[in-house]
C-alpha cells in the first residue's frame, strides 16, 4: 500500500447531491489533514486532526463536514456544494503536528460541482 | 501576516539547462520553517527539503540545490542539468513555530522541461 491513499480520484456531483471523500494513510502518523487546490490559487489548509481530535477549522463552509474516525482514516462528506467549491482536494499526513514536520500528501480527489 | 509569493508562474526550458524557482516569503516571525514540494502530474505533492530560519547554509542534494537568505527573504532552488522527469509544479511553502503544522504555500511554478 501506499502512504496516504485517496478515493476517489475523480468525483462529479450536482449541487443537491451528497457524497464523501476517503482518505486513508499507512504511515503511522497521528495528524491528518485536508487542503483544498483551485487553480491559480495557493493550496488552502481547511481541517486538521491530531489523534482523532479537530485542532483547525480554517473557517471552511459547514457544506464541507470532516469525519476523523482514528488516526488512519479522514473523510470529507460534501452536501449542497457550489460550483465554486470544483478543486483538487489534498489528504495528508505528518508524524506530530510540529511546525518542522513534513507533510506526506495523497493524490488528491478532483471534484467537479455541476 | 504570512506570505509566500512566487512571481514565476511558468517556466519553460530545453533538457540540460539549469534552472532557478524563485520564493519571496514574508512573516514576522523570528522561528519559521521553508519548505519546497513538487507537484508530479499525479497530483501527489512529494517533500524536496525543509530549512529552518536559523540555518542559513545552502544544501546541494543531487541536482538540487536551495539557497536561502534572510537579507532578502528568499529561499530560492535551483536544478543543474534539468531533465524532462523534472517536469512538475514546485511549491515553496512556510511554517510558523506554533507547534502546529500549518503550512502557507504560495501558487507554485510550472516547469517544463522539454527534450
Amino acid at each position: 500500500e501506499t502512504g496516504v491513499t485517496q478515493t476517489p480520484r475523480h468525483l462529479v456531483m450536482g449541487m443537491t447531491n451528497k457524497k464523501s471523500l476517503k482518505c486513508e494513510q499507512h504511515l503511522g502518523h497521528n495528524a491528518m489533514y485536508w487542503y483544498k487546490q483551485s487553480a491559480k490559487k495557493p493550496l488552502e489548509l481547511m481541517f486538521v486532526y491530531n489523534f482523532k481530535e479537530q485542532t483547525e477549522n480554517n473557517s471552511v463552509p459547514s457544506r464541507f463536514s470532516p469525519e476523523c474516525p482514528n488516526s488512519s482514516h479522514l473523510f470529507l462528506h460534501l452536501h449542497t456544494l457550489q460550483p465554486e467549491d470544483s478543486a483538487l482536494y489534498l489528504c495528508a499526513s505528518s508524524q506530530g503536528q510540529g511546525a518542522a514536520g513534513e507533510l506526506f500528501f495523497g493524490e488528491g480527489s478532483r471534484l467537479t460541482v455541476l | 501576516a504570512q506570505k509566500v509569493t512566487q512571481a514565476q508562474t511558468e517556466i519553460s526550458v530545453v533538457e540540460k539547462e539549469d534552472v532557478t524557482l524563485d520564493c519571496v516569503y514574508e512573516t514576522r516571525d523570528t522561528t519559521y520553517y521553508l519548505f519546497w514540494y513538487k507537484q508530479p502530474p499525479s497530483g501527489e505533492l512529494v517533500f524536496l527539503i525543509r530549512r529552518n530560519s536559523f540555518d542559513e547554509q545552502n544544501e546541494i542534494s543531487g541536482r538540487y540545490s536551495w539557497n536561502f537568505q534572510k537579507s532578502t527573504s528568499s529561499f530560492n532552488f535551483t536544478i543543474t542539468a534539468s531533465q524532462v522527469v523534472d517536469s512538475a509544479v514546485y511549491f515553496c511553502a512556510l511554517s510558523l513555530n506554533t507547534g502546529f503544522q500549518k503550512l502557507v504555500f504560495g501558487t507554485g511554478t510550472r516547469l517544463l522541461v522539454s527534450p
